[in-house]
């Protein structure tokens, strides 16, 4: 039941760029503040993107995201094999009156 | 360093109950909404529910409505989700988060209890 629409999976050899697309609508998206969050297999998610676009200390500047009116997109510049794992988008809605999530995206290193 | 740790999960029968539970360290407990997101074996994540600062005013999903309760103890650091007449659907890991804002990010994430409902 996610109300966020992201692609199954995308993926990318070493040094590529990796674009991951978040689809939602003008309750949530349109007209809130989306995030972003990295979950390695077995761990739990942690926060990647906050405020559409700002990286919490840590994050490497080859992470970054953006939004535009209903959609938001998280790029991963530089590939590297431990950006292998599962991305989720996030934004809270103003109908369902709570936060929402993505789909998720597998990130595969060829 | 912010550390959430949960505990309490484990197998349950349906219609059921158990208690989670998450310690807090390494922050003003008192000072952060907290919130509760579960992940289902092999699929996505879904808010659950969130409580403000006093633990006077909560917020459930649909799904768990009427079900399950969550609460926090200031004093204690800690932070519960009562899970009472449990469905197989029910089935997945728990995570305890922590946010500045209502509406805001989940910038920390406790490490996650695994409940089980199976008879």
């Amino acid at each position: 039941q996610s109300v966020l629409t992201q692609p199954p999976s995308a993926s990318g050899t070493p040094g590529q760029r990796v674009t991951i697309s978040c689809s939602g609508s003008s309750s949530n998206i349109g007209s809130n503040y989306v995030y972003w969050y990295q979950q390695f297999p077995g761990t739990a998610p942690t926060l990647l993107i906050f405020r559409n676009n700002q990286r919490p200390s840590g994050v490497p500047d080859r992470f970054s995201a953006s939004k535009s009116d209903t959609s938001a997109s998280l790029a991963i510049s530089g590939l590297r094999s431990e950006d292998e794992a599962d991305y989720y988008c996030a934004a809270w809605d103003d109908s369902l009156r709570h936060q929402v999530f993505g789909t998720g995206t597998k990130v595969t290193v060829l | 360093e912010v550390q959430l740790v949960e505990s309490g999960g484990g197998l349950v029968q349906p219609g059921g109950s158990l208690r989670l539970s998450c310690a807090a360290s390494g922050f003003t407990f008192s000072s952060y909404v907290m919130s509760w997101v579960r992940q289902a074996p092999g699929k996505g994540l879904q808010w659950v529910s969130t409580i403000n600062l006093s633990g006077g005013t909560t917020s459930y999903a649909d799904s768990v409505k009427g079900r399950f309760t969550i609460s926090r103890d200031n004093s204690k650091n800690t932070l519960y989700l009562q899970m009472n007449s449990l469905r197989a659907e029910d089935t997945a890991i728990y995570y305890c988060v922590r946010e500045l804002l209502w509406f805001g990010e989940f910038d920390y994430w406790g490490q996650g209890a695994l409940v089980t409902v199976s008879s």
